[in-house]
């Protein structure tokens, strides 16, 4: 079945740091990749996305290559702020059976800016 | 357009007792689907259905039941509650395989 495994928490970075979150996968197929952030009591909000090989994604700053090569979808901003402390959660969909639409979730990483 | 929304935000149960978790969507997706999260474990699915009429079991069903009566609405019901299953309760909903999935703000349960 699939899996995703993203590094283990918590992450403590002073602002202007430079943020790496690794997530590595195993699914069947061709899966799209995911990064969710949730802020602070609040749900989750898609922060990028990617749905083939190779592709970029990016928002706010931060972005992610699928390597499909690597099995990897690793999270990188250049240049963290207070204001991006939250739990970052990897996650993928779509797969060659069952149910294509159901996320399958990393267990989170929790990051904590400092200033 | 409100998204996806829950009901309640917080709910204190006693041992056996039996609750329902409200969720709708107003964006016509056909995909919705229930997640509970626990501190270390992430995000699991519980139950999702493709459709109105069709459901199906995710990952941690016991305990749990859905319908799906309208494109709108997938409620969640608790038959008989268990510390087990406290938890922060997560309603998503989506278009399509690849794209991108919806969540509600959440309900969050303890079971005493």
């Amino acid at each position: 079945g699939n899996s995703v495994t993203q590094m283990e928490g918590p992450v403590t970075l002073s602002e202007e740091a430079f943020l790496t979150i690794n997530c590595t996968y195993t699914a069947t197929g061709y899966p799209s990749l995911f990064w969710y952030v949730q802020y602070p009591g609040e749900g989750l909000q898609l922060l990028l996305k990617a749905t083939k090989a190779d592709d970029k994604g990016s928002n706010k700053g931060f972005e992610a290559t699928y390597r499909k090569e690597t099995t990897s979808f690793h999270l990188e901003k250049g240049s963290v702020q207070v204001s991006d402390s939250a739990v970052y959660f990897c996650a993928l969909s779509g797969n060659s059976g069952g149910s294509n639409y159901k996320l399958t979730f990393g267990k989170g990483t929790l990051l904590t800016v400092n200033p | 357009n409100a998204g996806v929304t829950q009901t309640p935000k917080f709910q204190v149960l006693k041992t056996g007792q039996s609750m329902t978790l409200q969720c709708a969507q107003d964006m016509n997706h056909e995909y919705m689907s229930w997640y509970r999260q626990d501190p270390g474990m992430g995000l699991r699915l519980i139950h999702y259905s493709v459709g109105a009429g069709i459901t199906d079991q995710g990952e941690v069903p016991n305990g749990y039941n859905v319908s799906r009566s309208t494109t709108e609405d997938f409620p969640l019901r608790l038959l008989s509650a268990a510390p087990s299953q406290t938890s922060v309760y997560f309603c998503a909903s989506t278009t399509g395989q690849k794209e991108t999935q919806y969540f509600g703000p959440g309900t969050r349960l303890l079971v005493l």
